[in-house]
């Protein structure tokens, strides 16, 4: 059974600092990974989709990359603001067919002015 | 991206009455939708997916008939929560994966439903 953990839990960072998020999952045998922002009683925002053939996926100030094989991701922010306060989520979906994404926990992010 | 509406944002109802959340896919279209649920401070709980056409997949533990889901069309879903109680109370969130044009089916999200039951 496929299982994602997100790592920290929240975090609180000075405006303008780069920040990295991260996620790992325990199957590597995935089909693609997304991150989603979601903001408080907000539904979910697709931020970047990695297909399991890639490596990184950027836009923006966001950069994701993917190392498959290891199990993990991570979500880079550049020169953080506060508008980028919310969760963030990463969701695999497996390698098999079905489109049902595995979510983590989720980031808490507060970017203080 | 693509956009995923859910009607209604919010509804508020007594114990023992039904409700009926709509998820549209409004740009493309969707064969298959998925019905989340989260509790405060929590992630998303996978409760059912929707097959349009046929009958939906609940996940174990998640009441068929008492969260009836409809996959009538292409670009529509609806989740029916039937003699609501207290404890039913929770945000809803339902996503479609785009298939086409694109292949890589990128999950798109409604913006949620939030019920309290009185």
């Amino acid at each position: 059974k496929q299982e994602v953990t997100q790592i920290p839990a929240a975090l609180s960072v000075p405006e303008g600092e780069n920040l990295v998020l991260n996620c790992s999952f325990t199957d590597s045998a995935i089909y693609n990974l997304q991150w989603f922002r979601q903001d408080p009683g907000k539904g979910l925002t697709s931020l970047l989709l990695i297909q399991s053939s890639q490596r990184e996926q950027t836009s923006g100030r966001l950069n994701a990359s993917l190392d498959k094989s290891s199990g993990r991701s991570t979500l880079y922010i550049a020169a953080s603001q506060p508008g980028d306060s919310a969760t963030y989520l990463c969701a695999v979906r497996p390698g098999t067919s079905g489109s049902r994404l595995t979510f983590g926990e989720g980031t808490q992010l507060t970017v203080n002015p | 991206g693509a956009v995923v509406s859910q009607h209604p944002s919010r509804v508020i109802c007594k114990s023992g009455t039904s409700v009926k959340i709509e998820c549209r896919s409004l740009d493309f279209q969707a064969t298959t939708m998925f019905w989340y649920r989260q509790f405060p401070k929590k992630s998303l709980m996978l409760m059912a997916t929707s097959n349009e056409g046929s009958k939906a997949t609940y996940e174990q533990g998640v009441e068929k008939d008492k969260f009836l889901i409809n996959h009538a069309s292409l670009t529509l879903s609806t989740l029916t929560v039937t003699s609501a109680h207290p404890e039913d109370s929770s945000f809803y969130i339902c996503s479609a994966p785009m298939t086409a044009p694109s292949s890589y089916n990128e999950q798109f999200f409604g913006p949620g439903t939030r019920l309290t039951v009185l």
